[in-house]
């Protein structure tokens, strides 16, 4: 499976942008990439994936490198609620795709 | 979205016992589960793959006789730590994916296992 690489935290200040960087220089053509978020004691929850443009949902927007090698997640208005860990993947476009996780961005909010 | 849950969410055993961890899928029907674990400030780490009506495929290291997965049906599979010891102790977590919204998987709320 293709590597990334997150730093291992960030802080933020509440109601402020948050970008969170993540380097996959080793990415194929077929791997999508998605981010997923885990608060304190709960399972993960996706928050957006994209494969070449850039993608917009209601949580985040991504922003993917035009040569593919990094990605960028970003929280326009952070609230208290995103602080959390936030793991940036690459997985193959199929449900019977494996998910493996790399340590994850530990993001803490300040109010 | 579609939902995952996970039963129980906590449990606390005595060494040597068995503890069994179900995982359902509840408005979609789920032909492959996955069962991760997770120690505390850690990644999640998988330990192996449910395919409904087949044997689950398990990572390195993962002992297939220690941990038994059964994916009896759809929407079901159940994850069974046999002989737990302290070490045992963690929180496991399955996730699946709807067919039909495949490039989203979804993930229980976890399950807190306790060793005494």
């Amino acid at each position: 499976d293709a590597k990334t690489t997150q730093p291992n935290s960030m802080e933020s200040n509440e109601e402020e942008p948050v970008h969170l960087p993540c380097n996959h220089s080793t990415i194929s053509g077929t791997d999508y990439i998605h981010w997923y978020r885990q608060l304190p004691s709960q399972g993960p929850e996706y928050v957006i994936h994209g494969l070449t443009s850039n993608v917009n949902n209601r949580m985040a927007s991504l922003a993917i490198a035009e040569d593919r090698k990094s990605s960028t997640l970003i929280l326009h208005r952070a609230t208290l609620r995103d602080a959390a860990v936030y793991y940036c993947i690459l997985r193959l476009y199929s449900s019977a795709s494996k998910i493996i996780f790399g340590s994850g961005t530990r993001l803490s909010i300040r109010p | 979205g579609a939902v995952v849950s996970q039963h129980p969410s906590r449990v606390i055993c005595k060494s040597g016992t068995s503890v069994k961890i179900e995982c359902r899928s509840l408005d979609f029907q789920a032909t492959t589960m996955f069962w991760y674990r997770q120690f505390p400030k850690k990644s999640l780490m998988l330990m192996a793959t449910s395919n409904e009506g087949s044997k689950a495929t398990y990572e390195q290291g993962v002992e297939k006789d220690k941990f038994l997965i059964n994916h009896a049906s759809l929407t079901l599979s159940t994850l069974t730590v046999t002989s737990a010891h302290p070490e045992d102790s963690s929180f496991y977590i399955c996730s699946t994916s709807d067919r039909a919204t495949h490039n989203e998987q979804f993930f229980g709320p976890g399950t807190r296992l306790t060793v005494l």
